[in-house]
Parts: C-alpha cells; structure tokens; sequence
C-alpha cells in the first residue's frame, strides 16, 4: 500500500532561517507530488505540486520543493522564512494508475518573531 | 470565484446521536471529496464522487457513515450513530475532473462526540 512519511511533526524556527521538510512516500510506480499547506483558521491551499519535468519546482510565497525520484522524496525548502510562514505543511502523493491522493500527518512550523 | 462551502463549522454532539454535514462545491468541479482528519493526522478520504456516481468509499464505515450527491452539485455526509472515535474534522473538497489535479477545500466541520 502507498504511504507518505513526514519526518517532523513539529519544527521551531526563527525569522530568517533557512527552512527544510521532509517527505517521503512509498509505490514504485509514476507519481504526482503536491504540497498543501493550513494557515492559521483558513482552509488548505495548494501550495506546489510535481507531475513532470524539472524537479525542482516553485511554488507560491517563496517555496520550492525537488523530487528525488531514486530516494521517493519531495522536500518542502523555503531560504528565509517569515513570521507568516506559520502553518501546518502537508505532503501528498497520487499514484498516475488511480489518482487516489494519499496523505502524509503533517509538519506544523511555527516561526518565532 | 467562490470557494467551497461547508457548513456547519462546529458541531458537538453525544455519542449515538446523528449528525449531518453539508458541502457545496465550485461550481463546475466534477469531483467532490469528502475527507475525514484526526487530529495529529493527515486527511483520511472518505467518499469520492464524479458527477452523482461514488467512485471510491473504500474507506467509509458504511455501518454508520452514508454520503450522497444529489444532481451532481452539492453533497452531504451523514453518521448515524456517532461514536466518541468519530471527533474530527470533515473537510470537503472539489476538483475539476479527479485525474489528479489541485483540489479546492472547504473550511471544514470541527465535530466533537461527547
């Protein structure tokens, strides 16, 4: 069955930081990558996703994230990050044979002014 | 462009009553999820309709939770009876065609069973 990882379900960083999260997910087979993320009280938003092409790709409010096909990962990196960037960052995975969008638990980030 | 539509936002209630939540999708958007989150957890999918047909419910308790999509537009999950294991939140969302492009959420039902 597929599975999504995310290595840390709470990271603490200050304004300014250079910010890293990690996915990983498992299936063997042609996949669509996406990161959503929850801002405080709102809904979850699209923040980038992966179907083909360069992996390395660019999302909104400064974010990229890079698919590493040989390690089934789709890191979440930001350079700087701001008071703003407070959230809960999800990580899923769709499998091109189904479409069935499989979830990870969630990063919750919060930056300390 | 209006977004999706959930109400109610919080529900509580205690264990074996019924509850009903209702979502209204984009309009146009074909396909309407309904995911249930635990806290501490990733959303859980629930039901997955395409127009008024259910494509996947492989993971709704059937027992006690029934969803439908009357005419294709907007949709209601139903669980009768509640149990203390059921407080989540159901988010509902929508996307154009379900072939695995961005999905647009609802703000969510935040239920506590008591």
């Amino acid at each position: 069955a597929q599975s999504v990882s995310q290595h840390n379900h709470h990271v603490i960083l200050s304004e300014a930081a250079s910010l890293e999260l990690g996915c990983n997910y498992s299936y063997g087979g042609t996949v669509n990558l996406f990161w959503y993320v929850q801002y405080p009280g709102q809904h979850l938003q699209l923040l980038l996703k992966y179907f083909s092409g360069d992996p390395l790709v660019k999302g909104i409010k400064g974010f990229e994230a890079e698919f590493i096909k040989s390690k089934f990962s789709f890191n979440l990196r930001k350079p700087s990050v701001q008071w703003s960037d407070t959230a809960e960052y999800f990580c899923a995975v769709n499998a091109r044979s189904n479409y069935q969008l499989i979830w990870g638990a969630g990063t919750k980030l919060i930056i300390k002014p | 462009e209006a977004g999706v539509a959930q109400s109610p936002r919080y529900k509580i209630i205690e264990k074996r009553q019924s509850v009903a939540f209702w979502c209204n999708p984009i309009s146009g958007h074909a396909t309407l999820y309904w995911y249930q989150q635990i806290l501490g957890q990733g959303p859980k999918l629930l039901i997955q309709f395409q127009n008024n047909g259910v494509v996947d419910d492989s993971q709704l308790p059937k027992d006690r939770f029934s969803a439908e999509r009357l005419k294709g537009v907007d949709s209601t999950l139903k669980i009768q009876p509640a149990k203390l294991e059921d407080s989540a939140v159901y988010l509902c969302a929508s996307s154009l065609s379900g072939t695995g492009e961005k999905l647009f959420f609802g703000s969510g039902t935040q239920l506590s069973v008591l």
